[in-house]
């Protein structure tokens, strides 16, 4: 068990530009979620596959943002036209599915978007 | 819709005392809560969780939270503090498709 892997850990990128970041979940887990979370604040939902279908995704996730998760393995979160506002850390997880909620969702180390 | 609420932004505590981080929640149906720690420049780390039985639930690093469904509370405690538990806290509560919802988060600071 590696745990989530995210990439990169960091970004620095101009307003404008577009970024793509890389979630590779831990493996057999087929829940997949994605979070944004800003300094002082908890984590925000944004996304949630199962297997390769993005099941629900949050009124945050603006026009500008797209995943995906081809084939139900790795995940990318890609966000267009960058804006100073998307400088925030981004969290992946994940989780095995089951008939209950009680599975435990397991966190990536994040990735860290800075727009200049 | 469920929620949870983290009252205190930070507690103070002193090496070797007892600690609490407090969490009160608000579901329709069975809550199902969990804690989360952060350290700086870093992910979360799963702590412990309820989802049914015993109201005392015992986790990673001597933590354990209590469960009380008449004050709608999962307080988050610890016998004995070390300085190495100063970190950032979360109580999460299950949402829909199983997403958890976040409180804003308690800073803990235990001070040698």
């Amino acid at each position: 068990d590696t745990g989530v892997s995210q990439n990169p850990r960091h970004k620095i990128t101009k307003r404008g530009q577009n970024v793509t970041f890389r979630c590779d979940p831990i493996s057999e887990h087929n829940r997949l979620y994605w979070y944004r979370q800003t300094l002082g604040q908890g984590p925000e939902f944004l996304t949630y596959f199962q297997n390769e279908a993005q099941l629900e995704k949050s009124r945050l996730l603006s026009d500008r943002f797209s995943a995906e998760r081809p084939k139900g393995s790795f995940s990318t979160l890609e966000i267009q036209r960058t804006e100073q506002g998307d400088s925030a850390m981004y969290l992946c997880a994940s989780s095995l599915a089951s008939t209950g909620a009680g599975n435990t969702i397991y966190f990536g180390e994040g990735s860290w978007l800075t727009v200049v | 819709a469920q929620s949870v609420a983290q009252p205190e932004d930070q507690v103070n505590v002193a090496e070797g005392n007892p600690l609490t981080v407090k969490c009160t929640y608000s579901v329709s149906g069975n809550p199902y809560l969990f804690w989360y720690v952060q350290y700086p420049n870093r992910g979360l780390q799963f702590l412990l969780k309820y989802i049914t039985g015993d109201n005392l639930v015992k986790g990673s690093y001597g933590f354990e939270a209590e469960f009380n469904k008449s004050q709608t509370s999962f307080h988050l405690k610890k016998p004995s503090a070390l300085v190495s538990d100063s970190a950032l806290y979360f109580c999460a509560v299950r949402g829909g498709y199983n997403k958890l919802i976040f409180g804003a988060g308690t800073r803990l600071a235990v001070h040698p």
